[in-house]
């Protein structure tokens, strides 16, 4: 399968640890999106990357949340000093330009 | 503001029934659309898309959606459902002028297809 992967699949931390998680996009995809769903609700929009470079934040992104694409292939998305609110599930997605998002199976957080 | 709104958040249909879910949106700008599903236990997944052209799309496993600009909706149909069509269904938008091209979705409608 060459879709998009995301590790790991589930994390539960404590209230104030730092958790990371993996993206890996479909190889030819210059663009990763990160989104972020909770219950009963649509993904919503985080952040994206072109190749390496984050071009976009949302608003929804704290200073406790940073996310790297170094080489241009896979991505992580940090979260420092982490906050029940905190608690959904991250979806990546990848594209080529203007095209459509694939997305990947999700990192569903729990913060105790 | 930029939103989708997806009106049945839960429907429930016994096999061979049509469906139409609906969804419109509000954005100041031309847009492309799409509808997503999510299986159990699967992830998002695309199931039709409209960029241009003609405005009725299909889709896969028989589904098609219209867009109807003059109503800023994209309601997805399908004639017949079948058991195995149980998922929540995502609608989307992403404006043509937007760089980003980050998705706008709606909060999803739960469909459970009875046999």
């Amino acid at each position: 399968d060459t879709g998009v992967s995301q590790d790991p699949r589930h994390k539960i931390t404590k209230r104030g640890q730092n958790v990371t998680f993996r993206c890996d996009p479909i190889s030819e995809h210059n663009r990763l999106y990160w989104y972020r769903q909770t219950l009963g609700q649509g993904p919503e929009f985080l952040t994206y990357f072109q190749n390496e470079a984050q071009l976009e934040k949302s608003r929804l992104l704290s200073d406790r949340f940073s996310a790297e694409r170094p080489k241009g292939s896979f991505s992580t998305l940090e979260i420092q000093r982490t906050e029940q609110g905190d608690s959904a599930m991250y979806l990546c997605a990848s594209s080529i330009v203007r095209d459509t998002q694939y997305f990947g199976p999700g990192t569903r957080l729990t913060v105790l | 503001a930029q939103s989708v709104s997806q009106h049945n958040h839960h429907v429930i249909l016994s096999e061979a029934a049509s469906l139409e879910l609906g969804c419109n949106y509000s954005y100041g700008g031309t847009v492309n659309l799409f509808w997503y599903v999510q299986y159990p236990g699967q992830h998002l997944q695309l199931l039709l898309k409209y960029f241009s052209g003609d405005p009725l799309v299909k889709g896969i496993k028989g589904f098609e959606a219209e867009f109807i600009k003059s109503k800023f909706s994209f309601n997805l149909r399908k004639p017949s459902v079948q058991w195995s069509d149980t998922a929540e269904y995502f609608c989307a938008v992403n404006g043509k002028m937007d760089s980003s091209y980050k998705l706008i979705f709606g909060s999803g409608t739960r469909l459970l297809v009875r046999p």
